[in-house]
């Protein structure tokens, strides 16, 4: 299994451009999320789902969208991009939550730059 | 207002010290998890600790959840390099994640 894997790596983008970051699993899990981390920070929640067709805003959604029409695909979308957009994002996946609990499994993030 | 703060937020020690890093908050939680994340990396989950006053060990680290489920500890003994990383608590609460303490072991 590869897990949970997210493109691009790597992505310097102009203000006011768009983009997606792509994130797939294949662990058959339901839960999908994505966090940004900022430097010297820990994760901020920015969507995540609960399996194809529901989404839901976690702390700090302004500025992306996401969709999820398979189980293994969670994309996000950034339209307009921002400097504060600049970070580096985490696409997880879990099994369902179990008495209040689970293991997330992170993918290796993307870091993006906007200039 | 930060959920879950965490310290120290840096921490360089030999190889061989002990340490504890903590995790604190004034919300009680249903359980907290620890996560080590390496450079270029994203989190591994460590451990999940759901019962207060539990404590877990797995090799040289030990965690430890409050009695009022209010608060974590993480030790660890006889740090080697490879304990080099970002430390994170969470709650599964809101998908909440601390700020991190960032471990360094000098050989």
């Amino acid at each position: 299994n590869a897990g949970v894997t997210q493109t691009p790596k790597f992505r310097i983008l102009k203000i006011g451009q768009s983009m997606t970051l792509q994130c797939t699993q294949d662990m058959n899990h339901n839960y999908m999320y994505w966090y940004r981390q900022d430097p010297g920070m820990g994760l901020k929640l920015i969507y995540y789902s609960v399996g194809a067709g529901i989404t839901d805003k976690g702390e700090v959604p302004n500025g992306y969208n996401v969709s999820r029409s398979t189980t293994e695909d969670f994309p996000l979308r950034l339209e307009l991009a921002a400097p504060s957009q600049t970070s580096v994002y985490f696409c997880a996946s879990s099994y369902s939550k179990l008495k209040g609990y689970n293991e997330q499994f992170f993918g290796p993030g993307t870091r993006l730059t906007v200039l | 207002t930060q959920l879950l703060e965490q310290s120290p937020q840096f921490l360089s020690i030999q190889e061989g010290e002990n340490l504890t890093v903590y995790c604190n908050s004034s919300s009680v939680f249903s359980s907290l998890q620890w996560y080590r994340q390496e450079p270029g990396e994203g989190p591994v989950l460590l451990v999940t600790v759901v019962t207060g006053g539990e404590v877990k060990k797995l090799k040289r680290l030990t965690f430890q959840f409050g009695d009022a489920r209010k608060d974590s500890s993480l030790h660890i003994t006889a740090a080697q390099p490879g304990d080099t990383g970002l430390y994170l608590c969470a709650t599964t609460y809101k998908y909440i994640f601390g700020t991190g303490t960032r471990l360094k072991v000098l050989a």
